[in-house]
This record gives C-alpha cells, structure tokens and sequence, in this order.
C-alpha cells in the first residue's frame, strides 16, 4: 500500500532558527512527492515537488526539500524560520496508477516564536 | 493567473435547503477537483472531473452532485445535507493526465449545516 508519515504534530521553533518538518513514504517505483502549506481558513498552497533529478529541491518563500531514497523520506527545511511561517504543512504522495490523486499525511502544525 | 476562485467563502444551511459551490479557474486545466476537509486533518478527494467529464467518484453520497458547465467552471450542487457534512470544502485543479503536475487549490468554502 502506498502511504506518507508525518511524524510530529507539531514543531516548535524560534524565529531565525532553521527548521525541518519530517514526512515518510512508502511507494513503490519512483515516487513523486509533494508539499503544501495551509493557513488559517485557507486553501492549500503548492511549496514544492520531487519529481526526478537533484535530491535538493527548492521551493516558494525560502522552502527547500531533500528526497532520500534510502531512508525514503522527503523532509521540508528552511534556513531561517519566521513567525509567518506558522501554518499547517502536507506531505503528498501521487499513487503509480493515478494522474489525479494525492495520498496526504496526516499533517504537521508549525508554529514560530518571536 | 494562477488562481482558482471559489464562492462563496462561508455559507450557512439548513438540512432541507439547497445551494451549491462555485468554483472557476482561468488556468487552461483541464482536470478540476472537489476535496472536503475537516478540522486540522488531511483534504480528501471527492470528485474529479478529466475534460469535463466526471472521472473519479469516492464513494460521496448522493446528497453531493458535481457538475461541470465548462472547461474554466466547477459546481458543487448540495440537498438534503447532514450536520456531519459541515467541513471547508476546497476546489483544485491541475494539468490533466500529467502524473508530476501540482494541483492548485482555491481557498475554500467553509460549509455549515444547522
């Protein structure tokens, strides 16, 4: 069965800090892997995606995202958090056999400290 | 333009009213999405239409029906709704039958049954 994890509800970090929101998958081939953003009463906002080529892919507003195949995770960072990063974060998965469908995680909270 | 627009933002129902969602993107997509989301959980995907046509049903009760007009416009006719169905109810869409393509998501509309 095809799935994502993300392990932590929530993370805590201080503004200027770096930090990472952690997402697992489990697919079979090659996965094509996905992050969105939501903020409070909004819809999704695409940051960035795995498809193929260099592992470090880069995103929207300073995001960037590292694919490991080997450890099977494709974790979200940033350099330098800011408060308005606070949001809610999915990790996606797109099925082998769908052009459509996304498996989403189960979410994580982030939340930035002055 | 990469935006998908959806009204109205809140709408309030009775279980024997109906009413129904608009949503409307000029983004040349050809395949258009309803997903439901509740509180501080994953979106999950009701409906895909693919060139207009309806391509994917989850399973969704028959008190949901999707129509598409057009190309650019997607619907969402609601009757006889439950109190269970109150969520934030999202649009997206995407390039149709390109497996690496991102879905763009409209910024929802919060539903509530009474």
């Amino acid at each position: 069965a095809q799935s994502v994890a993300q392990p932590e509800d929530q993370v805590n970090v201080a503004e200027g800090n770096p930090l990472t929101v952690k997402c697992t998958y489990s697919v079979s081939g090659n996965p094509y892997l996905f992050w969105y953003v939501q903020y409070p009463n909004r819809g999704l906002q695409f940051l960035l995606k795995y498809i193929t080529g260099d592992n470090l892919v880069k995103g929207s507003y300073g995001f960037e995202a590292e694919f490991n195949k080997s450890q099977t995770s494709f974790h979200l960072k940033k350099p330098s958090a800011l408060v308005s990063d606070s949001a809610l974060y999915f990790c996606a998965v797109r099925p082998l056999d769908s052009s459509y469908k996304l498996i989403f995680g189960s979410g994580t909270r982030l939340l930035v400290r002055p | 333009d990469t935006e998908v627009t959806q009204t109205p933002k809140h709408l309030v129902m009775g279980m024997t009213n109906k009413k129904s969602l608009k949503c409307e993107q000029h983004m040349g997509h050809r395949a258009m999405y309803w997903y439901k989301q509740k509180a501080k959980k994953p979106p999950e995907l009701m409906f895909v239409y693919s060139y207009e046509k309806l391509s994917i049903n989850e399973s969704v009760p028959s008190r949901f029906s999707p129509e598409c007009p057009n190309s650019s416009l997607l619907n969402l006719h609601l009757h006889a709704l439950q109190p269970e169905d109150s969520a934030l109810y999202l649009c997206a869409s995407s390039q149709d039958r390109v497996r690496g393509t991102e879905a763009f998501f409209g910024q929802g509309t919060r539903l509530t049954v009474v």
